[in-house]
């Protein structure tokens, strides 16, 4: 069945370090999408990969999805404690166009 | 997300006692979810609705229920028969969009002793 697997689980930088988490599966995957859970809040919706190879900006944030539509990065270039909170990366569940079934999540620390 | 409202934020039960958490939205959105988060976990899903009087189960139903009479209403029944009731418990909405983004309500905070 398919497996996705999101690392690391936890991610502790210095502010104005780079930051990156990875979701990679072992079957293909139709889109993914990723959210922002702040402490104590929910998730939010940040951006949502459909096509191979396809890379996307939101300001500091850059969001990858591989060739092979296997895997998906985002990557946060020069961290701020803003962007302190739990990543999680989401995709369809096999066979389902709305079930999304949800990453592990990593949960990013930012030393001021 | 504006227009999902869960209440109350925090409940506290005794074991062997049914609940009913509240789920209620404004956005028109036909699709609505629960899910459950443990402290440091993923979100897993529990049930989710697509059209008003369906509903299906998610990856986690057992000693849960849930009814979907209404558009704007998913509420949510943890039974006494769920053995780790005590969660943080999200509510999400979908529109008709294929692959459309979840929206969250701020959830709700289940302490059962």
């Amino acid at each position: 069945g398919q497996q996705v697997m999101q690392i690391p689980q936890y991610q502790h930088v210095q502010e104005g370090e780079d930051f990156t988490t990875y979701c990679n599966s072992s079957t293909t995957l139709s889109n993914i999408q990723w959210y922002k859970q702040r402490p104590g809040g929910h998730p939010v919706f940040l951006i949502q990969l459909v096509k191979s190879g396809e890379v996307k900006k939101q300001k500091r944030l850059t969001f990858q999805f591989g060739e092979a539509k296997k895997n998906s990065s985002l990557h946060i270039t020069a961290t701020q404690t803003t962007d302190v909170g739990t990543y999680f990366c989401a995709y369809p569940f096999p066979g389902s166009a709305r079930q999304l079934t949800f990453g592990s999540g990593t949960q990013l620390t930012v030393l001021p | 997300d504006g227009g999902i409202t869960q209440s109350p934020k925090y409940l506290f039960r005794k074991e062997g006692q049914n609940v009913t958490l509240s789920c209620e939205q404004n956005l028109n959105h036909d699709a609505m979810y629960w899910y459950r988060q443990d402290p440091g976990q993923g979100l897993r899903l529990i049930y989710y609705s697509q059209i008003v009087n369906d509903f299906q189960k998610g990856d986690i139903a057992e000693g849960y229920s849930v009814s979907r009479e209404k558009k704007e209403s998913f509420p949510l029944t943890v039974t006494s028969a769920q053995k780790n009731p005590t969660a943080f418990y999200l509510c999400a909405t979908q529109d008709g969009t294929i692959n459309s983004p979840l929206h969250f309500g701020n959830g709700t905070r289940l302490t059962v002793t």
